[in-house]
């Protein structure tokens, strides 16, 4: 069975630009998370979707959104780049029955912002 | 003050040292915690999954959980060089949530 599959893999943009980046989920599971690493702030929460509703966000700016399709598959926006959203943004999946706080993680997208 | 403590090392071992790492959390509803290993340009993959405070063992990973002091750990036996990646600890307040909070990783080199 194929992992989260998260697409590009390396990005480069420039500030003030927008940028897209795709999650695939595991096949059978319907939410999706994503979340931001970086050096100084670790992993940190961005939203997660299901079916189609974003159900929980977490503490970023509304330049950050994101949406996901009947298939399940994901996607994330950033509008109006800044540097310091240079980061790897990683998507979860999650199983569509038993404990939803256990989480598969793609490889990531690493942005950078210059 | 960050909800989850985590000291970012790097921790260097011989190869067979039994390795010890460790989170504090401040927020009092945490119940379940988790212990994430991340490889280079990789995503991070599920090592251990506890539920409350007590000891589970998978191999040679142990978790540790005592909740009256805030404090988790994840014992590694007879390390070797293929556990060298960051490991990170994340929480939840339940099952059903979908945000975990994540100390901020620990890199882990076993040196051969």
């Amino acid at each position: 069975k194929a992992g989260v599959t998260q697409t590009p893999r390396y990005l480069i943009k420039t500030r003030g630009q927008q940028v897209t980046l795709s999650c695939s989920p595991i096949s059978g599971h319907r939410s999706v998370s994503w979340y931001q690493q970086t050096p100084g702030q670790g992993l940190q929460f961005l939203f997660e979707y299901f079916s189609e509703t974003q159900r929980n966000k977490g503490n970023f700016p509304g330049r950050f959104s994101g949406r996901q399709f009947s298939n399940s598959r994901s996607e994330m926006n950033v509008s109006t780049l800044e540097l310091g959203d240079s980061a790897l943004y990683l998507c979860a999946s999650s199983l569509p029955r038993g404990p939803k706080n256990i989480q598969y993680f793609g490889a990531g997208t690493r942005l950078s912002v210059l | 003050q960050k909800e989850v403590e985590q000291d970012p090392g790097p921790l260097s071992v011989p190869e067979g040292a039994i390795v010890s790492l460790n989170c504090t959390y401040s927020n009092s509803a945490f119940q379940y915690f988790m212990w994430y290993r991340q490889y280079s340009r990789k995503g991070p993959e599920l090592l251990m999954y506890t539920y409350s405070s007590g000891n589970k063992e998978d191999g040679r990973f142990t978790a540790q959980v005592d909740k009256s002091s805030k404090y988790i750990s994840l014992f590694i036996r007879d390390s070797q060089p293929s556990d060298s990646a960051t490991y990170l600890c994340a929480m939840s307040e339940r099952d059903s949530s979908y945000k975990l909070i994540f100390g901020s990783g620990t890199r882990l080199l076993v040196r051969p």
